[in-house]
């Protein structure tokens, strides 16, 4: 059973850069797609990219100017960095395993439990 | 920008059939997705490739799309059946993935 967790700080400054790692354990991160999706208190969920294990990534183009997105195969992690935050992008981030069904069709099957990021001073 | 489009809430009885509705232009193209999300959880999978369901995943839940509409049924609601359900898809160029706003459901 593949299993997600997330880990990074919880508050994060506005104008600076919020960090977050997932660890991927009970299955390899290699020949899939990785996804990060947050929600806002209260609101819908917001994708905002993919990155597969080869490194290659699509951002969701309202947030691609600020997001970077890594991995690391050797530790089975793959990241998120978010720059210039604003209370906008307080929210539970939660990462997940893409399933590709054919190109172009992709949807999430596994999910991490989310980690509340507060953008405060 | 691709936006899917879904009632903001539905309620039911017990043991009545739910109904929730999710409408996109590329639907017609494009596989929808349903997730079951529960207060202060990730959300869950119930429905894939339209009307597939998930290992686990009770069988009063069903899918159905149609044109620029898709539906999640849930046929016999229970009250363990409350939740917030979001459908999802991928926009025309197969890019950018999208959810809809979320149906609160309400079995009371």
């Amino acid at each position: 059973q593949v299993q997600l967790q997330e880990s990074g700080p919880g508050l994060v400054k506005p104008s600076e850069t919020l960090s977050l790692t997932c660890t991927v354990s009970g299955g390899s991160i290699s020949s899939y797609y990785w996804s990060w999706i947050r929600q806002p208190p209260g609101k819908r969920l917001e994708w905002i990219g993919y990155i597969y294990y080869s490194g290659s990534t699509n951002y969701n183009p309202s947030l691609k100017s600020r997001v970077t997105m890594s991995v690391d195969t050797s530790k089975n992690q793959f990241s998120l960095k978010l720059s210039s935050v604003t209370a906008a992008d307080t929210a539970v981030y939660y990462c997940a395993r893409a399933a590709v069904v054919v190109i172009g069709d992709f949807y999430f099957d596994y999910w991490g439990q989310g980690t509340l990021v507060t953008v405060s001073s | 920008s691709y936006e899917l489009t879904q009632p903001p809430s539905v309620s039911v009885s017990p043991g009545q059939t739910a109904r929730i509705t999710c409408s996109g232009d590329a639907l017609p193209k494009k596989y929808a997705y349903w997730y079951q999300q529960k207060s202060g959880q990730a959300p869950v999978l119930v429905i894939y490739e339209d009307s597939k369901r998930p290992s686990g995943i009770p069988e009063r839940f069903s899918g159905s799309s149609s044109g620029t509409m898709a539906t999640l049924t849930i046929s016999g609601a229970q009250v363990e059946d409350e939740a917030d359900y979001y459908c999802y898809s991928t926009d025309s160029s197969g890019n950018h993935a999208v959810f809809g706003g979320g149906t609160q459901l309400t079995v009371l």
